[in-house]
């Protein structure tokens, strides 16, 4: 089945650095997404890319679809605290079985140092 | 509006035992799924159901079955319950399994099986 890589796997910065994490497939997906999650809590879809190429932002985190449709990257600017948490990649593939799975990649697990 | 709501949060089994983990969700969308989620490993789809009435394997179905009781609500059962299954629990739900409509999350359910 199809499978992501994410990476890194954790990352430890100081407030204000800028991050970025990306995730690589073995096959093309129709969408991208990503996604954080916060202790006890369930994932909460931070940006969704429906476009080879596009480049979307929504306020300090910018995300991109790559253009080959096999991968994605998420950047965070100036870090805050409150970014702390657990960032997925997702892909979902329109076509075939696969029709409304989305496929994880293993997460980020970001901690940001005051 | 309560969102995606999942019972119990907790729950702890032995091997052999039954149960079933309850989902809901009242923003009259058509699609529902479920996750299960293991350190390193993302979230994996275990069944999902595109409308009311249907439901289809994911990737992870052995040991479990479904039901989609209503358009509201959509219950993941365990029957004979295994140490491999403890696991993390999440309930999603979407307007259609379009790529495009996006999956809102419940808070999970956190399964140990001793």
């Amino acid at each position: 089945g199809q499978q992501l890589n994410q990476s890194p796997q954790s990352m430890f910065i100081q407030e204000g650095e800028d991050v970025s994490m990306n995730c690589t497939s073995s096959s093309i997906f129709n969408t991208w997404l990503w996604y954080k999650q916060e202790p006890g809590e369930g994932p909460v879809l931070l940006i969704a890319l429906y476009k080879a190429g596009e480049l979307t932002s929504n306020g300090r985190l910018t995300a991109q679809f790559g253009i080959t449709r096999k991968d994605s990257f998420l950047n965070i600017s100036a870090s805050i605290p409150s970014d702390v948490g657990i960032y997925f990649c997702a892909g979902q593939w329109a076509g075939g079985t696969s029709y409304g799975k989305l496929t994880f990649g293993q997460g980020t697990i970001l901690t940001v140092h005051p | 509006n309560a969102g995606v709501t999942q019972t119990p949060k907790f729950q702890v089994l032995k091997t052999g035992q039954s149960m079933t983990l309850q989902c809901a969700q009242d923003m009259n969308h058509n699609s529902m799924y479920w996750y299960r989620q293991d350190p390193g490993m993302g979230l994996r789809l275990i069944y999902y159901s595109a409308s009311e009435g249907t439901t289809d394997k994911g990737e992870v179905p052995n040991g479990y079955n479904v039901s989609r009781l209503n358009k509201r609500e959509f219950s993941l059962r365990l029957e004979s319950a295994a140490p491999s299954q403890t696991s993390v629990y999440f309930c999603a739900s979407s307007y259609t399994v379009s790529s495009t409509d996006t999956q809102y999350f419940g808070p999970g359910t956190r399964l140990t099986v001793l």
